[in-house]
């Protein structure tokens, strides 16, 4: 079937360190593929999203590429802060057209200064 | 454009009672859908619509659990009769077409 799976957390870094949360994935076809970020008490934001192999989102200096090869979106960030601390969540469309995103677990990011 | 609006933002109720949950969706998108968020079970669809019209509801746990949209601008969620297991927070988002999601800030629903 269609799954996402998410580095495990929670995962702690100090500010200005380098962020790598993994997600790889499993489908049939070829699914569109996207993170959310979640902050406390809030619903779920699109934070960036590639459509095919080799596509790169980016959006507040985070950015994934879409690697076909590997079935991973890996979220990088070079430098966090503390307001970056939240749940990320990768998740897929499983094929042009269709409207269900399916999840990963989350992974929840906390920022020290 | 107010984003995704949920109501209540909390709601706490005993076992047995009914609970309704509301959503008003972003004016012009064409899909909305009902999720709910546990530590256990993650994120979980329940049920998504396509202009008020419901098209996949295999995620919907039991008989207990209904949802509706009579129009483009609401939909509500019902759970009758209410379960603590059924604590958790409930997320509606909507979407235009293939657009990502907007989700609404949640109904965190405790049954007790």
């Amino acid at each position: 079937g269609n799954s996402v799976t998410q580095m495990e957390g929670p995962v702690t870094l100090s500010e200005e360190a380098f962020l790598t949360i993994n997600c790889t994935y499993t489908a049939t076809g070829y699914p569109s593929l996207f993170w959310y970020v979640q902050y406390p008490g809030e619903g779920l934001q699109l934070l960036l999203k590639a459509t095919k192999a080799d596509d790169k989102g980016s959006n507040k200096g985070f950015e994934a590429t879409y690697r076909k090869e590997t079935t991973s979106f890996h979220l990088e960030k070079g430098s966090v802060q503390v307001s970056d601390s939240a749940v990320y969540f990768c998740a897929l469309r499983y094929r042009q057209g269709a409207q269900k995103l399916v999840f990963g677990q989350g992974t929840r990011l906390t920022i020290n200064p | 454009d107010a984003g995704v609006i949920q109501s209540p933002r909390h709601e706490v109720t005993e076992m047995g009672q009914e609970v309704t949950l509301r959503c008003k969706p972003i004016s012009g998108h064409d899909y909305l859908f009902w999720y709910r968020q546990t530590m256990m079970r993650g994120l979980e669809l329940l049920i998504y619509f396509n202009n008020n019209v419901p098209i996949d509801d295999s995620g919907m746990p039991e008989d207990r659990f209904s949802a509706k949209m009579p129009n483009a601008s609401f939909s509500t969620l019902k759970i009758q009769p209410s379960e603590p297991r059924d604590s958790a927070v409930y997320f509606c988002a909507s979407s235009l077409g293939r657009d990502g999601y907007t989700f609404g800030s949640g109904t965190r629903l405790t049954v007790v």
